[in-house]
């Protein structure tokens, strides 16, 4: 089955310790992404990834690194997680193979951190 | 950079009724992908319809069609016959073809369907 894989689906922690939400895809997509959900914000994209070893900046990159050394894996990495990036985290990937443009989703990932 | 805006933070409708989301977004491009995706509350994003700028025609899938004034910038999603599994969050969302990874959302319309 074609999926987007995210783990974990929930994550409680607290401030300053570090941590990994791993982003997992079947498709052989070649480009991936990271979102943050909030409230009356929709999605904002965090980092976005072009193909292996091509990482870039989205609309809110502050306080996340990411990492693409496998086409099928994203990791996003908070190094010392803060209360403001409490949120409902999403990994997506994308092919333009066939002139499909959609992005494929996750689950989905939710973070507090205290 | 483009947006997108959903107007209408909360909608209801009876169940069997019709009811649009509304969306519209700011380009100053000629060629783009739109998108309507839902999310129910089990969080899962899915596409429920696409529309490519460069086409006239509405796309449908089932009870579910798009307004698309291109002229005007919107991009309007017309439920037909609702049903309680229709409740959701609906995100409009735009891509440009001109950087694959660049996708823009709307702040989301929460739909109530009322039995």
């Amino acid at each position: 089955e074609a999926q987007v894989t995210q783990n974990p689906r929930y994550l409680i922690t607290v401030t300053g310790k570090k941590l990994t939400v791993t982003c997992s895809q079947n498709m052989n997509h070649e480009y991936m992404s990271w979102y943050r959900q909030d409230p009356g914000l929709g999605l904002r994209q965090i980092y976005y990834s072009m193909n292996v070893e091509v990482t870039d900046k989205g609309d809110v990159p502050e306080g996340y690194k990411v990492s693409r050394k496998e086409k099928r894996n994203f990791p996003l990495i908070l190094e010392s997680p803060s209360p403001n990036q409490t949120s409902l985290y999403f990994c997506a990937s994308s092919s333009v193979a066939g002139g499909i443009y959609e992005q494929y989703f996750g689950p989905g990932t939710r973070l507090t951190v205290t | 950079a483009q947006t997108v805006t959903q107007s209408q933070p909360e909608m209801s409708v009876q169940e069997a009724e019709t009811v649009t989301l509304s969306c519209t977004y700011d380009t100053s491009e000629s060629d783009y992908y739109l998108f309507w995706y839902k999310q129910p509350p089990s969080r899962q994003m899915i596409l429920v319809i696409r529309q490519e700028a460069y086409k006239q025609q509405n796309a449908t899938e089932n009870r579910f069609s798009v307004n698309f004034q291109k002229a005007a910038k919107s991009f309007s999603l017309k439920i037909s016959d609702s049903q309680l599994g229709d409740a959701a969050m609906y995100f409009c969302a735009y891509r440009t073809p001109y950087n694959n990874n660049d996708m823009r959302f709307g702040a989301g319309t929460r739909l109530t369907v009322k039995p």
